[in-house]
């Protein structure tokens, strides 16, 4: 597609259960970013993918998060046994390869944990 | 990892008036670039802007790597230019940007 895109946009949970979010990159981007966004306060990065291969998942917060990118293209965040404390924006970012190469952001998910 | 300030937090401005957005970062950087997020919480890329300068409409930006600061300038600003101004930044071997805490413009009529 011509962006990022992100589903679900919204997501309303009860605590206990779990939650998979998904992220379709911009066609030929290889690098794959995962974001958590609290109200009011800028992105603070989860974990990223060079392909299908998980290159640094020192944000993920504790064992609850994980992300996977099988086939090098859609990324899937998941989340199990959601706490209150994970309601967030999510958000996703792809970009070409490497350090210096500039990130696109998907109109992210809002996650709602009651 | 790298720290990343911006000033002003706030700031109130009429249409038509010009404003200086800054953002301060604490290493040498690899990829800079400034976002506005608007008020249905789209983030916008604005510039990617690791040095130089840029113009795009009535937005401008400038990064002086070697002082370790940028500046968002915005022109006969607009109530459409309302929202939050994110700057994020990368160094070393880490891909991850680190974002500021944000300038949350209001233009007012």
């Amino acid at each position: 597609g011509a962006g990022v895109s992100q589903s679900p946009r919204y997501k309303v949970t009860k605590r206990g259960q779990d939650v998979a979010l998904r992220c379709d990159p911009i066609s030929g981007h290889v690098s794959l970013y995962w974001y958590r966004q609290a109200l009011g306060q800028g992105p603070e990065f989860l974990t990223y993918f060079n392909y299908e291969a998980q290159q640094d998942k020192s944000g993920l917060p504790n064992d609850r998060f994980s992300a996977e990118r099988p086939e090098g293209s859609i990324s899937t965040l998941t989340i199990q046994r959601t706490e209150q404390r994970d309601s967030a924006m999510y958000r996703c970012a792809s970009s070409l390869v490497g350090t210096t190469t500039e990130q696109f952001f998907g109109p992210g998910t809002r996650l709602t944990v009651l | 990892g790298i720290q990343v300030e911006q000033s002003p937090p706030d700031l109130i401005l009429q249409e038509g008036a010009n404003s200086t957005l800054r953002c301060n970062f604490s290493d040498s950087v690899n990829n800079l670039q400034w976002f506005h997020q608007n008020p249905w919480g789209q983030l916008i890329n604005l510039f990617y802007i690791p040095s130089g300068t840029k113009q795009n409409g009535r937005l401008s930006a400038t990064t002086v790597a070697t002082e370790r600061y940028s500046l968002l300038y915005i022109s006969s600003s607009q109530t459409t230019d309302s929202g939050v101004y994110f700057c994020a930044a990368n160094t070393g071997t880490a891909s991850k940007l680190t974002f500021g805490t944000g300038t949350r413009l209001q233009v007012t009529l």
